[in-house]
């Protein structure tokens, strides 16, 4: 059973427009949301974290949206730009059992020049 | 700075062999995780260890130990290595925020 899922396997964005990436997840106790960025043959990086406590999260060109009752987050990437081009996978942290962080299945974002 | 570092970046096992993936982190982290990435499944947790001393199951353990050697090293072993096993190998730590460091991983094959 998958407690964080990412629907699309992949996304292609014009270079300047905005890239929305969505995540959905089942189990209500989890206390952060994160997204990772990763490159081919390199490991993940973390890119932005959302509190539990809050809707929305900015850094630079990028954003998180949290919608606590739908169980859905987002993530939104404006202007994008070629260089975004990687796998993003969407995580969410437990507050309890060692704190485990759990991954979706990542979504592979095309950005076209 | 290193971070999380692996060994080894690829590894060609045959069906039944045995191996231990290594890592150690120089960031003074308490947490260390190992995952595993195959195509359409993300990133699974293996095993993972809150603290020194400490080890636990995550999601997909079976067919895998760990040793948290010390505070720096996280080592994962195959007893008897199975092709449902091939998939990249990563290891992270955590201190006391919500984010993970992640190594490069390890590309293991087993034929």
């Amino acid at each position: 059973d998958q407690q964080v899922k990412q629907n699309s396997p992949s996304l292609s964005v014009q270079e300047g427009r905005i890239s929305i990436l969505n995540c959905d997840y089942t189990n209500s106790m989890f206390d952060y949301f994160l997204w990772y960025k990763k490159y081919p043959a390199e490991g993940p990086t973390f890119l932005i974290s959302i509190s539990s406590i809050k809707d929305k999260n900015e850094d630079g060109r990028f954003t998180v949206f949290l919608n606590k009752s739908a169980k859905h987050l987002s993530l939104h990437i404006v202007p994008s730009q070629p260089g975004d081009s990687a796998v993003y996978f969407c995580a969410a942290r437990g507050n309890t059992g060692g704190f485990k962080t759990i991954f979706g299945a990542g979504t592979r974002l095309f950005v076209k020049a | 700075n290193a971070g999380v570092t692996q060994t080894p970046k690829f590894q060609v096992l045959k069906t039944g062999q045995s191996m231990t993936l290594q890592c150690a982190q120089d960031m003074n982290h308490n947490s260390m995780y190992w995952y595993r990435q195959d195509p359409g499944m993300g990133l699974r947790l293996i095993y993972y260890s809150a603290s020194e001393g400490t080890t636990d199951k995550g999601e997909v353990p079976n067919g895998y130990n760990v040793s948290r050697l010390n505070k720096r090293e996280f080592s994962l072993r195959l007893e008897s290595a199975a092709p449902s096993q091939t998939s990249v190998y990563f290891c992270a730590s955590r201190t006391g925020g919500e984010k993970l460091f992640f190594g490069s991983g390890t590309q293991l094959s087993v034929l």
